[in-house]
């Protein structure tokens, strides 16, 4: 299966702050499908991003990724208070569809 | 606007089996493909399996011999059948609707194995 490894583990950044997070893929994610999905406590994950860039519905254009192959960037440009969360990336190239551990984006 | 509900025990004893709904209102599930997820604190997010609005499945490699999916398109509804529970089948189950990616989610129910 496609192990996904996402870093940092954790991220320390104020409002207004750039946001770079990575996730990195043991084999080539198939047609890029690769998908970022913010999640905040006691809700479920909320899709961001598919096809490695481009947003889901109502997603604002703060939020931004890219990559190819093995390795996948979601950015947030200018944090807002609401961003702070848990970001996950999962990959649905290949089966079993994989998801990554996840990087939490917390207010320092 | 499609919204799932996910639907079940919220507690179950160990060997038996675990069976779930999600109800989809606002749309019709005949159209899409639909998943099964979990979350767990020591396995994080796993996908389980998915069922198309006609009934064919795909299941994860590590679930399979255990799960078993349906789709009931006349009550708007797919389910999930998980036997032979052991205490790390603890987790919060979501059902989501499948376009490749996951574009929409029940809001989860947390189902615990124990005795």
């Amino acid at each position: 299966e496609n192990v996904l490894t996402q870093s940092p583990g954790t991220l320390s950044l104020s409002p207004g702050e750039r946001a770079s997070l990575s996730c990195r893929a043991s084999q080539n994610v198939n047609s890029n499908f690769l998908a970022w999905y913010q999640q905040k406590p006691g809700q479920a994950p909320r899709l961001l991003i598919y096809g490695a860039s481009s947003r889901a519905t109502g997603i604002p254009d703060r939020f931004s990724a890219s990559g190819s192959g093995t390795d996948f960037t979601l950015t947030i440009s200018r944090l807002e208070p609401e961003d702070f969360a848990v970001y996950f990336c999962q990959q649905y190239g290949s089966s079993p569809f994989t998801f990554g551990p996840g990087t939490k984006v917390h207010i320092k | 606007q499609v919204q799932l509900q996910e639907s079940g025990p919220g507690l179950v004893k160990p060997s038996e089996t675990l069976s779930l709904s999600c109800t989809a209102s606002g749309g019709s599930i005949s159209t899409y493909y639909w998943s099964w997820i979990r979350q767990s604190a020591g396995k994080g997010l796993e996908w389980i399996g998915h069922i198309s609005g006609s009934g064919s499945t795909s299941c994860n490699p590590s679930l399979k011999s255990r799960v078993t999916m349906s789709v009931d398109t006349s009550k708007n509804q797919f389910s999930l059948k998980l036997n032979s529970l052991i205490a790390a089948d603890t987790a919060v189950y979501y059902c989501a609707r499948l376009r490749g990616h996951l574009d929409l989610w029940g809001r989860g129910i947390l189902v615990t194995v124990s005795s």
